[in-house]
């Protein structure tokens, strides 16, 4: 069975700040990876989606990384602020016999101090 | 409408009551799914459904039920409501039900059961 971990749990950083979000799955054979930032009482919304054959996407300040032989992904924010913070969540997509699916970490809880 | 709008937006149940909860995209995805999402559990697949007219069961069925009449529709119901079923609910939708497809999220769906 798929398992999704997300490290750390939570994350206080001052304004400005460069850093990494860490996701690691157990089982290798993934068709892709999204990554998701949650705010208090809200949906998801998705960031970046990582196709299996690729090794990283970017978007604005963000760009995540795959490394499927390693089981892992890294979710990077360059020049962090205050409205960065969220949860974020890591995402596994898994394809079985009757259709794909998406296997989630628990998050990472990010507070960017001003 | 622009996305996926879920209703209602919070709900108190009474166990034992009947409730469905709706999803409705206009974003003509194939696929659509639903999540519970429970503190220090993560978020878990209830049912899915790959095309209008299938569905199909994901990792924490029981006591949930769906259908899919059209495209743009997947309603989730509780037969018999419990308290262990008080979560958060989110409804998903992708393009396809294939790999590589992005998963966007409804605004979620906060229910709780007496």
């Amino acid at each position: 069975k798929q398992e999704v971990t997300q490290i750390p749990a939570a994350l206080s950083v001052p304004e400005g700040e460069n850093l990494v979000l860490n996701c690691s799955f157990t089982d290798s054979a993934i068709y892709n990876l999204q990554w998701f930032r949650q705010d208090p009482g809200k949906g998801l919304t998705s960031l970046l989606l990582i196709q299996s054959s690729q090794r990283e996407q970017t978007s604005g300040r963000l760009n995540a990384s795959l490394d499927k032989s390693s089981g892992r992904s890294t979710l990077y924010i360059a020049a962090s602020q205050p409205g960065d913070s969220a949860t974020y969540l890591c995402a596994v997509g898994i394809q079985e016999t009757s259709g794909s699916r998406l296997t989630f970490g628990e998050g990472t809880q990010l507070t960017v101090n001003p | 409408i622009a996305g996926i709008t879920q209703a209602p937006t919070s709900q108190i149940l009474a166990a034992g009551r009947r409730m469905t909860l709706r999803c409705t995209q206009d974003m003509r995805h194939n696929a659509m799914y639903w999540y519970r999402q429970d503190l220090g559990l993560g978020l878990r697949l209830i049912h899915y459904s790959n095309t209008a007219g299938t569905t199909g069961k994901g990792e924490v069925p029981d006591g949930y039920s769906v259908s899919r009449a059209n495209t743009d529709d997947f309603p989730l119901t509780l037969a018999s409501a419990v308290p262990s079923q008080t979560s958060v609910y989110f409804c998903a939708s992708s393009a396809l039900a294939g790999t590589g497809n992005e998963q966007f999220f409804g605004p979620g769906t906060r229910l709780t059961v007496l």
